[in-house]
């Protein structure tokens, strides 16, 4: 079965850190991936996408994403975190409908 | 970027009222539309799919006579949620696609309780 993994509910940085979300995948095929990100009470936000080329995706808001097609991970980065990065956030795949995972709570501590 | 909307973001209705909820992609050409509902902390359920002009693909488990989804325009879709029940209160969320692995945009989610 396809599935989409996020094996962290939630992950705490210190503003300033760097911060990494992780994402592992098991979708057949060529998966295509992506990340999106949820404020409370919101609608997603798409940060960015994963299809063919570069494994090293850069976003919004000074997201990064690396695919990795050995370890089936597509985790997200960013160098220096910010406050406001706090928020929920998925990392779909995808071959037609989007296979979603659990989410991963980002909170951003000052 | 590509924007969608959903028209209203939040609804409060009584018990055996019908509601309908619009979702539109205001910049684009949606070939396909989805509709997601999500339960607090946790993730989105994919309700169903509706391609422009066909009918739409439920998930299982989803009444397809309860959710009504109409998909008439490439920027036009609704749901509605015949009947409703206080269990349908929820955060309803659409998204709008140009093609097969063109990137999902999402509205802002419709708010619905039913009393």
């Amino acid at each position: 079965a396809q599935s989409v993994a996020q094996p962290e509910d939630q992950v705490n940085v210190a503003e300033g850190n760097p911060l990494t979300v992780k994402c592992t995948y098991s979708v057949s095929g060529n998966p295509y991936l992506f990340w999106y990100v949820q404020y409370p009470n919101r609608g997603l936000q798409f940060l960015l996408k994963y299809i063919t080329g570069d494994n090293l995706v850069k976003g919004s808001y000074g997201f990064e994403a690396e695919f990795n097609k050995s370890q089936t991970s597509f985790h997200l980065k960013k160098p220096s975190a910010l406050v406001s990065d706090s928020a929920l956030y998925f990392c779909p795949g995808s071959n037609y409908q989007l296979i979603w995972g659990a989410g991963t709570k980002l909170i951003i501590k000052p | 970027g590509a924007v969608v909307s959903q028209h209203p973001s939040r609804v409060i209705c009584k018990s055996g009222t019908s509601v309908k909820i619009e979702c539109r992609s205001l910049d684009f050409q949606a070939t396909t539309m989805f509709w997601y509902r999500q339960f607090p902390k946790q993730s989105l359920m994919l309700m169903a799919t509706s391609n422009e002009g066909s009918k739409a693909t439920y998930e299982q488990g989803v009444e397809k006579d309860k959710f009504l989804i109409n998909h008439a325009s490439l920027t036009l879709s609704t749901l509605t949620v015949t009947s409703a029940h206080p269990e349908d209160s929820s955060f309803y969320i659409c998204s709008a696609r140009k093609g097969t692995k063109e990137t999902q945009y999402f509205g802002p989610g419709t708010r619905l309780l039913v009393l």
